[in-house]
């Protein structure tokens, strides 16, 4: 069965700090997978997207993640974390018809 | 461009009660999905209307139903409301182009609290 699982519930940085926020998903065909943010109060917005070709992507906000295969990973990062990025990040699947998210992870920022 | 939006943003209903939650499509876009999105964890995936009619459920029951309008609005109704249905509800939109699954466009979502 299709699924996405993230790790970490909650992860705390420094403002400044780099971050790196894993996914893993279970697929049996080439995944689609997609990282989205959500602050509070807010529906869901696109950070970035895989679908094929080059494994590292680059996303809005300076959000930079890779895709490997091997590993079943499509892990988030960012060299350096401002306190704006502070919310909740949800890595995905896309499995056909319908998007399956993981549990999120929320992300702290402290000064 | 007008993005996606949701009405109401909030309402308190009690259990038994019947609920519609309004969804109008970002400009463009033919095709729409429900997500139900309880505390704490992420959005999981009700139905997908594409056409005006029901491409795709997931793991809800019947008491969970949708439609789709000409223009690409939705609508979802939940009847015989359950305490377990207190949750944000999420309508995003997509425009189908055969390629696999794209990206989703959220509105801010409506909260539901069942007492």
């Amino acid at each position: 069965a299709q699924s996405v699982t993230q790790p970490d519930i909650h992860i705390t940085v420094s403002e400044g700090a780099s971050l790196e926020l894993r996914c893993n998903y279970s697929y049996g065909a080439t995944p689609y997978l997609f990282w989205y943010v959500q602050s509070p109060g807010q529906g869901l917005q696109l950070l970035l997207k895989y679908f094929s070709g080059d494994t590292l992507v680059q996303g809005i906000k300076g959000f930079e993640a890779e895709f490997k295969r091997s590993q079943s990973s499509f892990n988030l990062r960012k060299p350096s974390v401002h306190w704006s990025d502070a919310a909740e990040y949800f890595c995905a699947v896309g499995a056909g018809f319908k998007t399956i998210f993981g549990a999120g992870t929320r992300l702290f920022v402290k000064a | 461009e007008t993005g996606v939006t949701q009405s109401p943003t909030h309402l308190i209903k009690t259990r038994g009660q019947q609920v519609t939650l309004r969804c109008s499509s970002q400009s463009g876009h033919n095709t729409v999905s429900w997500y139900q999105q309880a505390l704490g964890q992420g959005p999981q995936f009700i139905f997908q209307y594409y056409r005006e009619e029901e491409n795709g459920r997931g793991n809800f029951p019947p008491r969970f139903s949708g439609l789709q309008f000409p223009n690409y609005s939705s609508e979802l109704n939940v009847n015989a409301l359950e305490l377990d249905d207190s949750a944000l509800y999420l309508c995003a939109s997509s425009l189908a182009n055969g390629g696999g699954p794209g990206e989703l466009f959220f509105g801010e979502g409506s909260r539901l609290t069942v007492l």
